[in-house]
């Protein structure tokens, strides 16, 4: 039963560090999607995919990568972070045009 | 594009009361709407949807919205506050067609005073 499997779930960076926040889940859905969670601002896409080799933008994309080369994993990269991205970020996958959505536990990042 | 606005970024109330949050869609074609409520240090838990069935819609922890296409709206009630529903709430829309992708409000935070 673990549904959608997010890691790591605190990490601490140093500006200009990159990293990679993983995402699994386990349920087949093909529709997976980053968000990022700020105070005030409720939670914003960052990129989506709608299945296997196929990724969009959000809202937020800038200064993150994403790649979908099997359906159950959807990882996001920092490739340069900047104290604007300290955030919580969660990955969700999707069914059904969001009436089903399967969080995952969520990432606090911080950037110094 | 899909939009959903969340009047009040705080809302207190007295136990007891009436808790009334407020949410309000922008789109040409009615969306799927939600409503998630995080507590502290949490993830998202849904509390319920509308999926054009019944616009009356109950969800758990006594929590119902009523969905008003012709105020373009989606309130969240519940009779009567307990502290523990003390959190952030938020709420959601879901297009019909296009990408399966959930766009949130701002949230709200509720508080419950004693």
């Amino acid at each position: 039963n673990a549904g959608v499997t997010q890691t790591p779930k605190f990490q601490v960076l140093k500006t200009g560090q990159s990293m990679t926040l993983q995402c699994a889940q386990d349920m087949n859905h093909e529709y997976m999607s980053w968000y990022r969670q700020d105070p005030g601002m409720g939670l914003r896409l960052i990129h989506y995919s709608v299945g296997a080799g196929i990724t969009d933008q959000g809202e937020v994309p800038n200064g993150y990568n994403v790649s979908r080369s099997t359906t159950e994993d959807f990882p996001l990269r920092l490739l340069s972070a900047a104290p604007s991205q300290t955030s919580v970020y969660f990955c969700v996958a999707l069914g059904d045009y969001g009436t089903e959505a399967f969080f995952g536990q969520g990432t606090r990042l911080t950037v110094v | 594009a899909q939009s959903v606005t969340q009047l009040g970024s705080h809302v207190s109330v007295s136990e007891g009361a009436l808790v009334l949050l407020r949410c309000n869609y922008s789109s040409s074609v009615p969306p799927y709407l939600f409503w998630y409520v995080q507590y502290p240090n949490q993830g998202l838990q849904l509390l319920l949807k509308y999926t054009s069935a019944a616009t009356l819609v109950k969800g758990i922890n006594g929590f119902e919205a009523e969905f008003k296409k012709s105020e373009t709206s989606f309130h969240l009630t519940k009779p009567s506050a307990h502290m523990s529903d003390a959190a952030e709430y938020f709420c959601a829309v879901s297009p019909k067609t296009g990408a399966n992708n959930l766009f949130f409000g701002t949230g709200t935070r509720l508080t419950v005073i004693p």
